[in-house]
């Protein structure tokens, strides 16, 4: 079964604009952890957001901001402003056993943004 | 920020022979290794779990024989690849996580080894 579902394969937006990307998860683990990754045409896993099933508020960092809704075992990324530098593959990911020494993350299938000009 | 460092970045070889990706940590000690595989315009798929000093666990499906990971010393972990064919021309991926940074529950990244089997 899925444990971490991104339903947008592909998402456009305007310049300057802010931008919703889905995710939604599945774990009966009370202590995890949930990230945000950007992965530019390079390659690299550039690390954006976290935020812990515990956290009382949801997690910003500069235009990121992750909108944690724990009863709906969502965690949507919000991008504010949006760059052309934006553009590239988005990856939510989970951290299951974090009160259990559990390091291993998995992965959603990914959402393609593409920011227009 | 944790710098993780692979090498090569890109390597092109010969169906049947073996292929070594290193994974190095730079300035933290890695108790614990990921090495991911990633095919075109897909998800990371998770390949192996290595722990410093101890076998590497391997995920449902994934060849113990075919991808070969030792985890020796704290700061490198290697992948090798035997007897590689073309369905294992993939992009691999390393990511490391250390213990001792409590606060760090991200994973921190190489940059990834893009592996061509002619």
């Amino acid at each position: 079964a899925q444990k971490i579902t991104q339903t947008q394969p592909g998402m456009f937006v305007q310049e300057k604009e802010a931008v919703t990307l889905d995710c939604t998860y599945d774990t009966s683990d009370p202590s995890y952890g949930l990230f945000w990754y950007k992965q530019p045409s390079s390659g690299e896993m550039i690390f954006l957001i976290y935020q812990g099933s515990y956290d009382q508020q949801n997690a910003t960092e500069g235009r990121y901001s992750l909108n944690f809704q724990k009863a709906r075992k969502s965690a949507n990324l919000v991008i504010s402003a949006s760059q052309l530098g934006d553009s590239a593959m988005y990856f939510c990911a989970m951290r299951e056993g974090l009160w259990t020494g559990g390091f291993k993350t998995i992965f959603g299938a990914g959402t393609r943004l593409f920011v227009k000009a | 920020g944790a710098v993780v460092s692979q090498h090569p970045s890109r390597v092109i070889c010969k169906s049947g022979t073996s292929v070594k990706i290193e994974c190095r940590s730079l300035d933290f000690q890695a108790t614990t290794m990921f090495w991911y595989r990633q095919f075109p315009k897909q998800s990371l798929m998770l390949m192996a779990t290595s722990n410093e000093g101890s076998k590497a666990t391997y995920e449902q499906g994934v060849e113990k024989d075919k991808f070969l990971i030792n985890h020796a010393s704290l700061t490198l972990s290697t992948l090798t690849v035997t007897s590689a064919h073309p369905e294992d021309s993939s992009f691999y991926i390393c990511s490391a996580s250390s213990r001792d940074r409590v606060r760090d529950e991200k994973l921190f990244f190489g940059s990834g080894t893009q592996l061509s089997v002619l």
